[in-house]
């Protein structure tokens, strides 16, 4: 696609229900990352992908987070069980994977509200 | 590990005056150097980012960074300010891996008339 796509743009849910958001990147970009930024904070890393792989799952907040890529593309990030503190907008950036200058395309987020 | 800080959460300027965002880095390596904008309700955009051809970046909307080694610094200005340049502007760093991409905690950027 001409750019990085997420869905759905807002979610409102319910504690405890579980939710997932998608994030299309941009055609052929093999890296792939999931950033949380909430209400007056900064961006937190959640994970990284390399083509279907996570080499770095290293700032997914808890075991209830989690995210898969599959053929490539499309990654799903779930949140099961969510807590009020999970309310943020769920950022997905792309890149090509190939250079460490090359830039990374952001999408528009994902707004959740836990209520 | 890499660390980024933004001085000042908040800047306020005038119209027309100059603007001035703080970066500054702590890396062992010369890092690559990214400078990023994010409007009201929308995502990130890239401004300009710093690939060591040159140390005086120019970016897009007038904006523009140096990087200063012996500062651990990448300052964002622009000489003269817009109301369309209100937004928070966040600094980003990578060091030699694609693993992570380190963002500072922003600077919200406010535009007086």
């Amino acid at each position: 696609g001409a750019g990085v796509s997420q869905s759905p743009s807002n979610k409102v849910t319910e504690k405890g229900k579980d939710v997932e958001l998608r994030c299309d990147p941009i055609s052929g970009h093999t890296a792939l990352y999931w950033y949380r930024q909430s209400l007056g904070q900064g961006l937190e890393f959640l994970i990284y992908f390399q083509g279907n792989s996570a080499p770095d799952k290293s700032g997914l907040p808890s075991d209830r987070f989690s995210a898969e890529r599959t053929g490539g593309s499309v990654s799903t990030l779930t949140i099961q069980r969510t807590q009020q503190e999970d309310s943020a907008v769920y950022l997905c950036a792309s890149s090509s994977g190939r250079y460490l200058v090359d830039t990374i395309y952001f999408g528009e987020g994902s707004w959740l509200t836990v209520v | 590990a890499q660390s980024v800080t933004q001085l000042g959460s908040h800047v306020s300027v005038s119209e027309g005056a100059l603007v001035l965002l703080r970066c500054n880095y702590s890396s062992s390596v010369p890092p690559y150097l990214f400078w990023y904008v994010q409007y009201p309700n929308q995502g990130l955009q890239l401004l300009l980012k710093y690939t060591s051809a040159a140390t005086l970046v120019k970016g897009i909307n007038g904006f523009e960074a140096e990087f200063k080694k012996s500062e651990t610094s990448f300052h964002l200005t622009k000489p003269s300010a817009h109301m369309s340049d209100a937004a928070e502007y966040f600094c980003a760093v990578r060091e030699n891996n694609f693993n992570k991409f380190y963002f500072g905690s922003g600077t919200k950027l406010n535009v007086k008339p």
